[in-house]
C-alpha cells in the first residue's frame, strides 16, 4: 500500500520550454503533498509544501511563478517549471501524505534536464 | 535549531558487518525521527521509524537507537549485504509534518 507514482521519470527539453511533472497518489488519499528538489549526492530540498484545494506554501528562496504547483484532487498534484533553463536541471521528488497514511510517502523522482 | 546533522558522510562495510549511522538534532519539539533508504535515480523509501517514547526499535536486520537525553538516534544495519548499498538519510519532524533531512550517508558494502 501507499504507493506514490511519478511522471515522466525522465525529461529533456530545450531551455525556454515549460514541463509538467505528475505525482499521484495510487492507494490513498493525499491530503498532503510535498515537492522536493535534490542536487547530486546532495540532500532533499522541500520547495513547497500543498494542500489539496488550497495554495501551495513555498520555502523560501523557491520562486513561486517559476515552479507552478497545483494539487486540485486528493490523488493529483502537478509541478510545472516554466520557462526552464539548463541551471533547473535536477532531480524532483514528489512525496504525499493522507489522513489514513500519516508518513509521507515518495515517489521515483523525475529527472528534468534543460538544453 | 531546525538543523539534523548526520555522519558519517560516506561509508564501507564488509559483508556481514554491522553499518552504524549517527543522527543529532536541535529541535526538542522534533517526536517523529524516520530512516529513509536511496538508490540511485529513485525516491526515498521509507525504513524504519521511531518516536521518542521508546529508545529502539527493530525491524529485521535493521534497528533505530534513541537517545532522547542526548538528542541522538543512529541506525544500525546489521549483518550488512551488498544490496544494502544506498545513501541513507535520517530525518526529524514534529508529528508527521514537514520532514527535516540530514544530509546523507552513502554506504558501500564490499563482497
Amino acid at each position: 500500500g501507499a504507493v506514490v507514482s511519478q511522471h515522466p521519470s525522465w525529461v529533456i527539453c530545450k531551455s525556454g520550454t515549460s514541463v509538467k511533472i505528475e505525482c499521484r497518489s495510487l492507494d490513498f488519499q493525499a491530503t498532503t503533498m510535498f515537492w522536493y528538489r535534490q542536487f547530486p549526492k546532495q540532500s532533499l530540498m522541500l520547495m513547497a509544501t500543498s494542500n489539496e484545494g488550497s495554495k501551495a506554501t513555498y520555502e523560501q528562496g523557491v520562486e513561486k511563478d517559476k515552479f507552478l504547483i497545483n494539487h486540485a484532487s486528493l490523488t493529483l498534484s502537478t509541478l510545472t517549471v516554466t520557462s526552464a533553463h539548463p541551471e533547473d536541471s535536477s532531480f524532483y521528488i514528489c512525496s504525499a501524505r493522507g489522513a489514513g497514511v500519516k508518513p509521507q510517502h515518495f515517489g521515483d523522482g523525475t529527472r528534468l534536464s534543460i538544453l | 535549531q531546525q538543523q539534523v546533522k548526520q555522519s558519517p558522510q560516506s561509508l564501507i562495510v564488509q559483508k556481514g558487518g554491522i553499518s552504524i549511522i549517527n543522527c543529532a538534532y536541535e529541535n526538542t519539539a522534533f517526536d517523529y525521527f524516520p530512516w529513509y533508504q536511496q538508490f540511485p535515480g529513485k525516491g526515498p523509501a521509507l525504513l524504519i521509524a521511531i518516536r521518542p517514547d521508546v529508545s529502539e526499535k527493530k525491524e529485521g536486520r535493521f534497528t533505530i537507537s534513541f537517545n532522547k537525553s542526548a538528542k541522538q538516534f543512529s541506525l544500525h544495519i546489521m549483518d550488512s549485504q551488498p544490496g544494502d548499498s544506498a545513501t541513507y538519510f535520517c530525518a526529524a519532524s514534529q508529528g508527521y509534518s514537514t520532514l527535516t533531512f540530514g544530509k546523507g550517508t552513502m554506504l558501500l558494502v564490499s563482497p
